[in-house]
């Protein structure tokens, strides 16, 4: 498949719960992409990772949304204080080059977040 | 900022008829564009990858054509099968992240 893992594949959440989303890809993979999927849309961009360096997290919809990759390879994505907005699907799709996207882009199964 | 337009949102065709899928982007300045197929429920998987100085991807029966002046590619799927059925994604890569359209959902009837 992608060569990247993502779990739990699905989460339920009360609204104000804390929940993490975990990616984990397999190694020499430098860059890595966050997306957003709400339902019957497109992906939306939230963060890249290059290596263990964030640098662009501009998709990130609120302060409550925090994404860290401590070690250049497995990320997680925590969102604090659980709102209903943020049922979604959450899309991790690592990449073998840097900065430009030198070729197709593979995403993992997806993290589906529910909250009620 | 791009963006990623996919008409018609819903397509319905019988069984051994041509799918043709329309994406544009208002920016011509892109890098690549990628179609992805989805399944309810499931992940992205990738179709084709068609370069900005390409005009045409193939892949068996999956034919992807783009045009960067008029910010429009074109995915034709020959002989649809009820297999075929699922919803199509392009995405665009404009400064380094894909952006995309909010996809076509094909159904294939027998």
């Amino acid at each position: 498949g992608a060569g990247v893992s993502q779990s739990p594949r699905y989460k339920v959440a009360k609204r104000g719960q804390d929940v993490a989303l975990r990616c984990d890809p397999i190694s020499g993979h430098v860059s890595l992409f966050w997306y957003q999927q709400a339902l019957g849309q497109g992906p939306e961009f939230l963060t890249y990772f290059q290596n263990e360096a964030q640098l662009d997290k501009s998709g990130l919809p609120s302060d409550r949304f925090f994404a860290e990759r401590p070690e250049g390879s497995v990320s997680t994505l925590k969102i604090q204080r659980t709102q209903k907005e943020d049922s979604a699907v959450y899309l991790c799709a690592p990449h073998r080059g840097a900065g430009r996207i030198t070729g197709e882009l593979f995403f993992g199964e997806g993290s589906r977040l529910t909250v009620l | 900022k791009q963006e990623v337009t996919q008409i018609p949102a819903a397509l319905s065709v019988p069984e051994g008829e041509n799918l043709v899928l329309n994406c544009s982007f208002t920016d011509s300045a892109i890098y690549n564009l990628q179609w992805f197929r989805q399944d309810p429920g499931k992940g992205l998987t990738s179709l084709l990858l068609i370069q900005s100085s390409q005009r045409e991807q193939t892949s068996g029966r999956l034919n992807a054509s783009l045009d960067k002046s008029s910010g429009r590619s074109t995915l034709y799927i020959a002989a649809s099968q009820p297999g075929d059925s699922a919803t199509y994604l392009c995405a665009v890569d404009s400064w380094g992240k894909l952006q995309f359209g909010a996809g076509t959902q094909v159904v294939v009837t027998p």
